[in-house]
């Protein structure tokens, strides 16, 4: 049990188009999803919290404007990358908990390269 | 200083080894400790999970905890090639919050 997925795994697309990345819980509801950025051989950066039906709380310095997250159902959680830029590249990976367990479920990452 | 701290490796070790991973900490409202494995280019992946001080095992791992050095510890028994990632330490503090703080990782390779 305890499967998180995402989608897509790998998107390349021109500066300045906005890109939506998909994070589904399969085998249980996440009552809270966590969006991470991960720059090359370094650790996992907390990007935000969102809990199910209500806004995100953003860590200090990720502008909400840029990285919109959407967490609609229980099983589903997006995050939008508006208006991408090539410092945007890297790779997007959330996680997802639910109601009865304690710790965090990762998904399988996406990778997203501005050109 | 950071909140948790994590010798980045990499760490290379033969076949069969003994190997152990650490991280220290500073908070000491952390009361959950998880070690995590990544392979290259995908997502974390939850290998043990641990409250509070006390050992845990699974199969070749085992997990240590000392809140008071505020110290925490991987074991891997019998090491394999397949073994070969990076290990991350992530700690909390009790109810009201489910952030993590990681650690920077540790890259292990093993050597057939």
């Amino acid at each position: 049990g305890a499967v998180v997925s995402q989608h897509p795994s790998w998107v390349i697309c021109k500066s300045g188009t906005s890109v939506k990345i998909e994070c589904r819980s399969l085998d249980f509801q996440a009552t809270t999803m966590f969006w991470y950025r991960q720059f090359p051989k370094q650790s996992l950066m907390l990007m935000a919290t969102s809990n199910e039906g209500s806004k995100a709380t953003y860590e200090q310095g990720v502008e909400k404007d840029k990285f919109l997250i959407n967490h609609a159902s229980l099983t589903l959680s997006t995050l939008t990358v508006t208006s991408a830029h090539p410092e945007d590249s890297s790779f997007y990976i959330c996680s997802a908990r639910g109601q009865a367990k304690e710790t965090q479920y990762f998904g399988p990452g996406t990778r997203l390269l501005v050109l | 200083q950071k909140e948790v701290e994590q010798d980045p490796g990499p760490l290379s070790v033969p076949e069969g080894a003994i190997v152990s991973l650490n991280c220290t900490y500073s908070n000491s409202a952390f009361q959950y400790f998880m070690w995590y494995r990544q392979y290259s280019r995908k997502g974390p992946e939850l290998l043990m999970y641990t409250y509070s001080s006390g050992n845990k095992e699974d199969g070749r791992f085992t997990a240590q905890v000392d809140k008071s050095s505020k110290y925490i510890s991987l074991f891997i028994r019998d090491s394999q090639p397949s073994d070969s990632a990076t290990y991350l330490c992530a700690m909390r503090a009790s109810a009201g919050t489910y952030k993590y703080i990681f650690g920077t990782g540790t890259r292990l390779k093993v050597l057939a």
